[in-house]
């Protein structure tokens, strides 16, 4: 069974940093691109970021470009987003989402999210 | 980047009813749209991807269709547990990019 659990959330101050990652288990982590989703209290889905298999491709929104980088690392099953120079716009809970055949795909794996919450 | 447009924002219909929730895309998209099911404290489900596959495990009484821009997504025959929001997502180029959501009550 394909389990996804994020770590990493809590409250910070604005222009703080924290770094979320998200463990996978029940599939070949490496043959699965990944997905970073959010969702703001009472808002809708957002996408943040998306990672390739390998990790050599990387794509962004334009609201976390220069300030959140995606990554992950193959042989611990993990997907990591560091978040520099949060804003209280980036309050949400974050989403690692597996994508089942590219980069740019749908998300067929959700898993329960962990809460951001920038405020002073 | 892709807008995506969902209609009705919420809508309220009884258990047996047959329910429609359209999406339409800022620009031409293909079949690269899926839709996923978001009930209160629990994680987005897939229920349909590229236009018009269920996913595996999603009843049968939820069907997608369209392409280009304008997509569609019906429940037929209204059931309570599918209470919940549901969102289109395109994923033919990045950005991805989601609709705002339909919230689904029973009347």
């Amino acid at each position: 069974e394909v389990h996804l659990v994020e770590s990493g959330g809590g409250l910070v101050k604005p222009g703080e940093s924290l770094r979320l990652s998200c463990v996978a288990s029940g599939f070949t982590f490496s043959t699965y691109a990944m997905t970073w989703v959010r969702q703001a209290p009472g808002k809708g889905l957002e996408w943040v970021s998306s990672i390739s298999r390998s990790g050599d491709f990387k794509y962004s929104a334009d609201s976390v470009q220069g300030r959140f980088t995606i990554s992950r690392d193959n042989t611990k099953n993990s997907l990591y987003l560091q978040m520099n120079s949060l804003r209280a716009e980036d309050t949400a809970v974050y989403h690692c989402v597996r994508a089942p055949q590219g980069v740019i795909d749908r998300g067929d794996y959700w898993g329960q999210g962990t809460l951001v919450t920038v405020s002073s | 980047d892709i807008q995506m447009t969902q209609s009705p924002s919420s809508l309220s219909a009884s258990v047996g009813d047959r329910v429609t929730i359209t999406c339409r895309a800022s620009q031409g998209i293909g079949h690269s749209l899926a839709w996923y099911q978001k009930e209160p404290g629990e994680v987005p489900k897939l229920l349909i991807y590229a236009s018009s596959t269920l996913q595996s495990g999603v009843p049968s009484r939820f069907s997608g269709s369209g392409s280009g821009t304008d997509f569609t997504l019906t429940v037929y025959s209204l059931q309570p547990e599918d209470v919940a929001t549901y969102y289109c997502q395109q994923y033919n180029s990045a950005p991805l990019t989601f609709g705002q959501g339909t919230k689904v009550e029973i009347k």
